[in-house]
């Protein structure tokens, strides 16, 4: 069955640097999107992306993320100057006619 | 107002009985869909089970079914003859109407705060 695949699974970095979180969807979805759990928390929107650009964004979703998709495969989301707040699962997912598939999902601790 | 309320943070269920996992809704949206996830933990989000606003007959999924009533704005798992490895985190979410302008399928979900389920041997 196709997977959504996420790296790193964790990822352990300083208060204020640049995090990039990288995502390969399922190859025929059309749309992509990041989502957030702080731990014990519910699961966030942060933003959806569709023909290379973003189709919409939440609050949580400020200047210091952004959202790219650099080549045919891959979906990335960066933070650029990291918070301990950030420190979060983060999971992308991808779907193509409303169905969404999650990826395991990456394990962000801002020390 | 929230969107979705799930109003059990937790619940404890022998092996093998049935479980109702509570889910309301709010929306003004006359089409809508409504997702079941399963969060082990591991981490990962596993998809259980969907109901659209137009589907006439409540889904099923092996084990799971989703006893929808769209005039009370509920939609609540069943889980049947419950195992142990169904203890985990179980989390409703709801897909609203397309939105102006977008494409179909662009709609993101939005989640309750879950459910944490615990099958006692």
């Amino acid at each position: 069955e196709p997977e959504v695949t996420q790296t790193p699974s964790h990822q352990v970095t300083q208060m204020g640097q640049e995090v990039i979180l990288r995502c390969v969807p399922i190859s025929n979805h059309l749309y992509f999107y990041w989502y957030r759990q702080i731990l014990g928390q519910k699961v966030e929107f942060l933003v959806s992306f569709y023909n290379n650009e973003i189709s919409e964004k939440s609050e949580i979703f400020d200047d210091q993320f952004s959202v790219e998709r650099p080549d045919g495969s891959n979906f990335t989301l960066k933070i650029r100057s990291t918070k301990l707040e950030d420190s979060a699962m983060y999971f992308c997912a991808s779907s193509r006619t409303g169905g969404y598939t999650f990826g395991s999902g990456t394990r962000l601790t801002v020390v | 107002a929230q969107k979705i309320t799930q109003t059990q943070p937790g619940m404890f269920v022998q092996e093998k009985e049935a479980v109702t996992l509570d889910c309301t809704y709010d929306t003004s949206d006359q089409s809508y869909g409504l997702f079941w996830y399963k969060q082990p933990s591991s981490g990962e989000m596993i998809f259980l089970i969907y109901q659209g606003s137009y589907d006439e007959q409540n889904a099923t999924e092996g084990r799971y079914s989703l006893n929808f009533q769209k005039a009370r704005k509920s939609a609540n798992l069943v889980i049947s003859a419950s195992q142990l490895g169904d203890s985990a985190m179980y989390f409703c979410a709801m897909r609203e109407g397309q939105m102006l302008g977008s494409n179909f399928g662009n709609e993101k979900l939005t989640f309750g705060t879950g459910t944490r389920l615990t099958i006692i041997p």
